[in-house]
């Protein structure tokens, strides 16, 4: 039983280079986010999804891109890289409607460092 | 302008006495909150959670509170063990399954 799945977990990147994180899920949860930690701020929504095929932007999604082409999977995408994406990234999956009350599950996180 | 706010950063708490934890929200349409819990090196995992119709819930342990009126929420775990130093984030969604988070409390349990 993974759950959600991040790859991958560590990662160093030069100012102007791209990069894609994947997140996978294994419970058929229709709705996936993409959320970054930095400190004194807690998470931040980047993007959401709320079914195969669709993407919403969140709080912070300047610099990112996202893909549902799938339903298992979600991708991040940073077409150029800056030093103040430099942080902790989290996926996270979830029901819709009432199953809802069971919250999110998160994945285990990839640390990006952008130099 | 974030709309969930934590604002002790740290608690410290002697194990088998209370933590209290506080949460406090802005935005009046927020209807289900939650409280995760995270450890070094891994992703939060849901704790306990609350609808706006109830004013308390309860699991072993951990309580949480909620009062409407003052947009404050708690959270309370008797007795406090090592195994709950951890940081503790509150969150709130306003029924359209976007989850709002505060900044965090780190809780260490002292023996």
């Amino acid at each position: 039983n993974a759950g959600v799945t991040q790859t991958p977990k560590f990662r160093v990147l030069k100012t102007g280079q791209s990069m894609t994180l994947l997140c996978a899920q294994d419970m058929n949860h229709e709705y996936m986010y993409w959320y970054r930690q930095d400190p004194g701020m807690g998470l931040r929504l980047i993007h959401y999804s709320v079914g195969e095929g669709t993407t919403a932007k969140g709080e912070v999604p300047d610099g990112y891109n996202v893909s549902r082409l799938k339903k298992q999977n979600f991708l991040l995408g940073l077409e150029s890289a800056a030093p103040s994406q430099t942080s902790v990234y989290f996926c996270a999956s979830s029901y819709g409607g009432t199953l809802f009350n069971y919250g999110y599950t998160f994945g285990s996180g990839t640390r990006l460092t952008v130099v | 302008d974030q709309q969930v706010k934590q604002n002790s950063p740290s608690l410290s708490v002697q194990e088998g006495r209370i933590s209290i934890l506080n949460c406090d929200y802005t935005n009046s349409m927020f209807d289900y909150f939650l409280w995760y819990k995270k450890y070094p090196a891994e992703g939060p995992t849901f704790l306990i959670s609350i609808s706006s119709i109830k004013d308390k819930n309860e699991d072993g342990r951990f309580t949480v509170f909620l009062n409407k009126s003052a947009k404050h929420l708690s959270l309370h775990i008797v007795p406090s063990q090592p195994g709950d130093s951890a940081v503790y984030f509150c969150a709130a969604s306003a029924n359209d399954y976007k989850l709002s988070f505060g900044a965090g409390t780190t809780v260490t349990v002292r023996a």
